[in-house]
């Protein structure tokens, strides 16, 4: 079945560091894919997708690439701030009614 | 506007007590969704509503009723609930396939 796999965290940085969380996935066909922020004590807000290969999506800073021959959407900011502490989720669609494949989440932790 | 709205905000019930969440869209979306999250887990898919008829249930137990009143409205009525079962309760929109947007919560407490 579909499936992602998504970096383990916390991941500690200092201000103004370059992040990484990468993430893979397996599915069926060509899923839209999503990356999805959460707050302390917030829901889930759409951080940004791309719907098909070679598409970048971009929000805040962040950006990521669908890569199809790799199966991968790895989320980057050149510069984070301590603002962007929160835990990230990898998000592909599956084609099953439009259900999302939720990776475990990535907690990062931005220090002055 | 990508605004869900959920009420309460928290709730706390004890085992025998009977309660619902309440979760509202005016985005026009026909597909709603709700979602279990525990502390430090994903959200887990629980049901999905696609043009106001419930299209998926994941065996979720029948402790949780869920209803679909109209297209703006989604409910999760409670009963009987037990520990194990609180957590944050995501109400998420979108159209009939497409971008999932998510509402604040309800954090719920069974005691």
């Amino acid at each position: 079945g579909d499936s992602v796999t998504q970096m383990e965290g916390p991941v500690t940085l200092s201000e103004e560091a370059f992040l990484t969380i990468n993430c893979t996935y397996t599915a069926t066909g060509y899923p839209s894919l999503f990356w999805y922020v959460q707050y302390p004590g917030e829901g889930l807000q759409l951080l940004l997708k791309a719907t098909k290969a070679d598409d970048k999506g971009s929000n805040k800073g962040f950006e990521a690439t669908y890569r199809k021959e790799t199966t991968s959407f790895h989320l980057e900011k050149g510069s984070v701030q301590v603002s962007d502490s929160a835990v990230y989720f990898c998000a592909p669609q599956g084609n099953q009614g439009g259900k999302l494949i939720f990776g475990q989440g990535t907690e990062l932790s931005v220090k002055p | 506007d990508t605004e869900v709205t959920q009420t309460p905000k928290h709730l706390v019930m004890g085992m025998t007590n009977k309660k619902s969440l309440k979760c509202e869209q005016h985005m026009g979306h026909r597909a709603m969704y709700w979602y279990k999250q525990k502390a430090k887990k994903p959200p887990e898919l629980m049901f999905v509503y696609s043009y106001e008829k419930l299209s998926i249930n994941e065996s979720v137990p029948s402790r949780f009723s869920p209803e679909c009143p109209n297209s703006s409205l989604l409910n999760l009525h409670l009963h009987a609930l037990q520990p194990e079962d609180s957590a944050l309760y995501l109400c998420a929109s979108s159209q009939a396939v497409g971008t999932q947007y998510f509402g604040p919560g309800t954090r719920l407490t069974v005691l």
